[in-house]
């Protein structure tokens, strides 16, 4: 069975600096998805990045990045010039992907953050 | 664009009443699925459906039934809630088969609470 792990419960940033949210992962599939979602206070579920295990290239989506180590079943999330928008809980989540995936998706616990200003 | 769309958002039970929760998407989506977000919990898999008269169960399933009559409407039932029930319900649609692109797209969510 897969698991994800966010290890940061909580973490604060001061408005326009980077911050690191941290996500492990254990599977033995080979072809899978990665996400991020964002949730703010509105409790809407916004997809921030996504990434696909068979591209070496880490996604970038404007501010947002990731650190994709495959051998390492980790991938983190960059918030480049944060923004007091910023500010929620934010969820790591994996999909098996390929025939016979079910869009079936195991999230992590979820970071809260909070950006300062 | 409707998308997702979950009825109600907010509901109040007694111990031992039956609900149901609405969803229902614009997407011609096949896949749907029920999520539970309870707090340092994340969201759980309740059950799902990759079609029109097809469902399954996912990680928490026990105390709700779901069917899928059409590809529009998802509903998810409480037969007899239980405090436990209390939640943010989400429901969840996306391609499915091939061409799953991975993403999904999720309603607003419903609060309820169980007393």
């Amino acid at each position: 069975a897969q698991t994800v792990t966010q290890s940061q419960p909580e973490m604060s940033v001061q408005e326009a600096e980077t911050v690191t949210l941290s996500c492990t992962y254990d599977t033995s599939e080979n072809n899978y998805y990665l996400f991020w979602y964002k949730q703010p206070p509105s409790r809407q579920m916004i997809l921030v990045i996504r990434q696909e295990a068979y591209k070496q290239q880490n996604a970038t989506e404007n501010r947002f990045s990731v650190n994709f180590q495959k051998a390492a079943k980790s991938f983190s999330l960059k918030i480049s010039d944060s923004q007091l928008g910023d500010t929620a809980m934010y969820f790591c989540a994996f999909m098996k992907r390929g025939r016979g995936s079910q869009g079936n998706l195991i999230f992590g616990k979820g970071t809260k953050l909070s950006v300062k200003p | 664009n409707a998308g997702v769309t979950q009825t109600p958002k907010f509901q109040v039970l007694k111990t031992g009443q039956s609900m149901t929760l609405q969803c229902a998407q614009d997407m011609n989506h096949e896949y749907m699925s029920w999520y539970r977000q309870d707090p340092g919990m994340g969201l759980r898999l309740i059950h799902y459906s990759v079609g029109a008269g097809i469902t399954d169960q996912g990680e928490v399933p026990n105390g709700y039934n779901v069917s899928r009559s059409t590809t529009e409407d998802f509903p998810l039932r409480l037969l007899s809630a239980a405090p436990s029930q209390t939640s943010v319900y989400f429901c969840a649609s996306s391609l499915s088969g091939g061409v799953n692109t991975g993403e999904l797209f999720f309603g607003e969510g419903s609060r309820l609470t169980v007393l």
